[in-house]
């Protein structure tokens, strides 16, 4: 079983839908968390960390649950340029990251 | 911000040779990494470091070596290429703190011929 799992994906959804991806993690050490965007043929790009109180950032919000190992993103209101790949990522040792494979988002006019 | 540099985004080597590349942060990081990312396998781990003259193996050591010695500089070494290397390289740099993400170079698109 991988530390990190994510939804399969792809995920193909009109603009202006609200889109959820999940993630779960294995190590119950883990201590920080963090959704990536990687474009294709670019590096992973940090999109926003995840608080165990929920953050939002615009149309991002991302959700923790401790308890079920288990991290979420959702997306309102989908743009033509939110489609990439979106990589759930689980810190256990300071410094030292874990991705999950991604899962792949397009958005279609 | 943070910047990381890696020195080439592309490169093409023959069988056998020794290749070098090179990565440079400007931020003072402590840790910095060396990934490949192949499709359908995701990023996979190569080496690590957590200081200067210090390097730990990752999940998938075998046929590359590192050398930190300065740090700002991360180098991967493949000492003899092989076809299976071609691969996208991605160099990251972090803060040895709890909490804090990792930043990526623009990565090196590496084909072994």
């Amino acid at each position: 079983r991988k530390e990190v799992e994510q939804d399969p994906g792809p995920f193909n959804v009109p603009e202006g839908a609200t889109v959820a991806f999940n993630c779960t993690y294995s190590n119950s050490a883990s201590q920080s968390f963090f959704w990536y965007r990687q474009d294709c043929r670019k590096e992973p790009k940090l999109l926003m960390s995840v608080y165990s109180s929920g953050n939002e950032d615009g149309r991002f919000t991302a959700q923790l649950n401790r308890a079920s190992q288990y991290i979420s993103l959702l997306i309102r209101d989908s743009k033509l340029s939110d489609s990439a790949t979106y990589l759930c990522v689980v810190n256990t040792n300071a410094g030292k990251s874990t991705f999950g494979d991604g899962t792949t988002l397009t958005v279609k006019p | 911000d943070v910047k990381v540099t890696q020195s080439s985004r592309y490169l093409v080597k023959r069988t056998g040779e020794k290749v070098f590349l090179e990565c440079v942060q400007d931020m003072d990081h402590e840790n910095m990494f060396w990934y490949r990312q192949d499709p359908g396998l995701g990023l996979r781990l190569i080496y690590f470091s957590y200081d200067v003259k210090m390097k730990e193996k990752g999940d998938i050591p075998e046929g590359y070596s590192v050398s930190r010695e300065k740090k700002e500089r991360f180098s991967l070494i493949l000492e003899s290429a092989s076809t299976n290397q071609t691969s996208m390289y991605l160099c990251a740099s972090t803060r040895h703190i709890e909490g804090q993400p990792q930043h990526f170079g623009d990565g090196t698109r590496l084909s072994i011929l």
